[in-house]
């Protein structure tokens, strides 16, 4: 049974790319939530969808992020223009809505 | 908001000592509390998690109790083994059928733990 998968696993980039992560939540789960995890700031949460739709995305840092749930399985998380405050460690996660939350082996963003 | 205060921050421990980590949530509407321990350069992973129908759960040397009445709930680790470093989350929700928290988490800020040998 697979889990989250989360791509690509790394990902280097200059300041002012676009830059995609993308997550394929484990089959059947119906919630799905974006964080975001640095040593200062600690684990955030960004955004979450419920049945692809997009719940709370209070903590997006700025506009500079967008994410989408085109269907059950895939969505992404889209920063532009990138910018080094940006490089983190980005975890996808779903879960059944009142179930357990199972979280992505995460994105290494480093912006340069 | 759900607020998730966790302390301490750092623990230090020898290898076989007992390690106890707290956590305490603002809603009192909160229904779900899980564990969470990250390895170093790996994913967040759901150790033990507890309802709040009950008050105590164990699984092998891992156990979380909860006391709602105090919003606080502790995460008690037994002969403690050097794989048992890691950063542990606590993290309260409300899972409620029909709700609209969605299965939402709102996390503690983490304990570092050191098991030293």
């Amino acid at each position: 049974d697979a889990g989250v998968i989360q791509s690509p696993r790394h990902e280097v980039t200059e300041m002012g790319q676009e830059v995609t992560l993308r997550c394929k939540p484990i089959s059947g789960h119906n919630s799905l939530f974006w964080y975001r995890q640095t040593m200062m700031r600690g684990l955030e949460l960004l955004i979450y969808f419920n049945n692809n739709v997009p719940i709370d995305d209070s903590g997006m840092p700025e506009d500079r992020f967008s994410a989408k749930m085109p269907n059950a399985s895939f969505s992404t998380l889209k920063i532009q223009p990138s910018e080094p405050r940006d490089s983190a460690v980005y975890f996808c996660a779903s879960s059944l809505a009142v179930g357990r939350q199972y979280f992505g082996p995460g994105t290494r963003l480093t912006v340069t | 908001g759900e607020n998730v205060e966790q302390h301490p921050s750092t623990l230090s421990v020898q290898e076989g000592d007992s390690a106890v980590i707290k956590c305490t949530y603002s809603d009192s509407a909160s229904n779900y509390f899980p564990w969470y321990k990250q390895e170093l350069g790996k994913r967040p992973q759901l150790i033990i998690d507890i309802r709040s129908n009950v008050g105590e759960k164990k699984d092998q040397r891992i156990a979380v109790t909860l006391n709602k009445t105090a919003k606080h709930f502790s995460l008690h680790i037994t002969e403690t083994q050097p794989e048992d470093s890691a950063v542990y989350f606590c993290a309260a929700s409300i899972l409620t059928a029909g709700g609209t928290s969605y299965g939402k988490l709102t996390f503690g800020q983490g304990t570092i733990l050191t098991v030293h040998p």
